[in-house]
């Protein structure tokens, strides 16, 4: 059964850090891993997806890596800003017909001025 | 892009309603949608996976008599609560996509509260 973790649960920085957000898995046979953030009381909104293929993707300040044979992904975010304070969450798409996601534990993030 | 609309965003109903939330693919056809529940400061756990003129999956230890799900089309799946108490009060967020190989879009999700 795949299980997703991420670390740290809670992260607060001051505007203008770059930060790592560090989500592992222990089933390495994934279609793909995908990065989202949610806002209190919302949906998700998704930030980056890697195919398994991939070692990493970009998409302005955020830059996700994937290492799948050690089952880590990590999410970099450059210049912090109080708008970037929000739950950060993984997610990985096993391989075969069982396409469901398996989601991360989160990570708060805090953004202060 | 792809946008998810799910309504209502908020309900707040007594012990013993049920309760129908309403998931829509505005701008694509979804052949697939996903209903998570997600207790506060939790991650997302998937309910069930409807696919469309299918029976619902449900996952492990969901009632599928407690939740109804219909996916009668291509943009639009429902999922009832039925006969509600207090301990089903949580978020409900719901997903869908176009194809197999085709990304997760989620919706806004429905806070759910019973009394």
């Amino acid at each position: 059964k795949q299980e997703v973790t991420q670390i740290p649960a809670a992260l607060s920085v001051p505007e203008g850090e770059n930060l790592v957000l560090n989500c592992s898995f222990t089933d390495s046979a994934i279609y793909n891993l995908q990065w989202f953030r949610q806002d209190p009381g919302k949906g998700l909104t998704s930030l980056l997806l890697i195919q398994s293929s991939q070692r990493e993707q970009t998409s302005g300040r955020l830059n996700a890596s994937l290492d799948k044979s050690s089952g880590r992904s990590t999410l970099y975010i450059a210049a912090s800003q109080p708008g970037d304070s929000a739950t950060y969450l993984c997610a990985v798409r096993p391989t075969g017909t069982a396409s469901k996601l398996t989601f991360g534990t989160g990570t708060r993030l805090q953004v202060t001025l | 892009g792809a946008v998810v609309s799910q309504h209502p965003s908020r309900v707040i109903c007594k012990s013993g309603t049920s309760v129908k939330i309403e998931c829509r693919s505005l701008d694509f056809q979804a052949t697939t949608m996903f209903w998570y529940r997600q207790f506060p400061k939790q991650s997302l756990m998937l309910m069930a996976t409807s696919n469309e003129g299918s029976k619902a999956t449900y996952e492990q230890g969901v009632e599928k008599d407690k939740f109804l799900i219909n996916h009668a089309s291509l943009t639009l799946s429902t999922l009832t609560v039925t006969s509600a108490h207090p301990e089903d009060s949580s978020f409900y967020i719901c997903s869908a996509r176009s194809g197999f190989n085709q990304p997760q879009h989620f919706g806004d999700g429905t806070r759910l509260s019973i009394l």
